[in-house]
Order: C-alpha cells, then structure tokens, then sequence
C-alpha cells in the first residue's frame, strides 16, 4: 500500500526567506506525486505534480519540487515566500493509472505560517 | 480553472438526524467523484468513490449504509450522513475527475463541508 510522510506539522518563514516542505513517499512503483495548498474556504488547489521525465518539476505561484528516487523524496521548494503563501500544504502519491488504481494518497499537510 | 462546489459549507445538526452534502462540478462533466474525510489536522482520508450512473465503492471501514452516496448526473454526486452521530462530526471534502481526462492531475476539489453533530 501506499503512504505518505510530511515530516513537518508545522513552519514558521519570514516573508522572503526560501522555504522548503518535506515529503516522504512509500509506493511500490513509480509513483504520480503532487503538491497541494490548502486555504481557508478554499478547495485543494494543485500546485505541481511529477509523473516522469524530468525530477525537476515547475508549479504554480513560484514553487518547484524536486523527485529523488533513491531517497523516495519529493520536496517542494520556493526562493522567496509571500504572506499569501501561509496556508496548509499537502503531499500526495497516486497509483499510476493503467495499473487501475487511481487513488490519491495524502500526507497529513504542513501548516506554513509567514511572519514579517 | 475547473470549479467544484459544495453545499452546504458548514451544517450543524442533531445527533440521530441525517444530513445530505453536495458535491456540483461547474463547467465540467464528471464521471467520477471522490469523497475524503479530514480530522483536525490530519490527512484526507479517501472515504468512496462515486461513478456516475453506478454503485459507489466503498474504502474499508467505511460503513456503507450509513455514508450514502448517489451521483445521479454527470455534475452531482451527493453524500447523506445517515443518523448522524457527534463521532462523524469531521470535514467533508468532495473532488471530481474530468472525463474528459480522467488521468489523476484532473481531480479538482470542493471546498469542503463543516459537520458538527451535537
């Protein structure tokens, strides 16, 4: 089965530091993995996800993660974090889809705080 | 962007009443929704998955009869909280796959349902 760990519960940034969100994965295969945020009010909106190709793989707002194999790792990583990045942030692993399972996995988030 | 909805945003209800969630794709069709559930400051947890037209399957441990789901229509599916306990008081999150696509990066979530059974 597959399983997901975030470290972190929580981390507090000052607003234009660089920022760096740990996620571990188990999965006997290839995975899909993706990021998450999480808003107040607001549905889980994606952030990136790495299927295959390149481990160096480009989001939304900024972020970047970086797939390692060898340490089961996808990381999510920003230079320089904005208030309007606080929020809850969630790791996710997938089965790929021609193996006919195609549920999503999550980590239990990390909450990211930004002070000034 | 793609946009799921959800009704109500927050319920409060009491215990041994039933409360219906819905879960509404906007401007995409749907064949198939997801329902997780999430505790304070834990993961979502996959409760069902709704195909349209068929059956729910169910994760285990998940008690069927009293979480039902019917996704009667290409945009709806709908979770009613059967004889609701202070136990099942949690955060209701719906997501709904493109069909369209139908590959995992197409998944997009509701806002989610606040449950408070007192």
């Amino acid at each position: 089965a597959q399983s997901v760990t975030q470290p972190d519960i929580h981390i507090t940034v000052s607003e234009g530091a660089s920022l760096e969100l740990r996620c571990n994965y188990s999965y006997g295969a290839t995975p899909y993995l993706f990021w998450y945020v999480q808003s107040p009010g607001q549905g889980l909106q994606l952030l990136l996800k790495y299927f295959s190709g390149d481990t160096l793989v480009q989001g939304i707002k900024g972020f970047e993660a970086e797939f390692k194999r060898s340490q089961s790792s996808f990381n999510l990583r920003k230079p320089s974090v904005h208030w309007s990045d606080a929020a809850e942030y969630f790791c996710a692993v997938g089965a790929r889809p021609d193996f006919g399972n195609e549920k999503l996995t999550f980590g239990t988030g990390t909450r990211l705080t930004i002070i000034p | 962007g793609a946009v799921v909805s959800q009704h109500p945003s927050r319920v409060i209800c009491k215990s041994g009443t039933s409360v219906k969630i819905e879960c509404r794709s906007l401007d995409f069709q749907a064949t198939t929704m997801f329902w997780y559930r999430q505790f304070p400051k834990q993961s979502l947890m996959l409760m069902a998955t709704s195909n349209e037209g068929s059956k729910a399957t169910y994760e285990q441990g998940v008690e069927k009869d009293k979480f039902l789901i019917n996704h009667a229509s290409l945009t709806l599916s709908t979770l009613t909280v059967t004889s609701a306990h202070p136990e099942d008081s949690s955060f209701y999150i719906c997501s709904a796959r493109d069909s369209a696509s139908g590959s995992l990066d197409t998944q997009y979530f509701g806002p989610g349902t606040r449950l408070t059974v007192l």
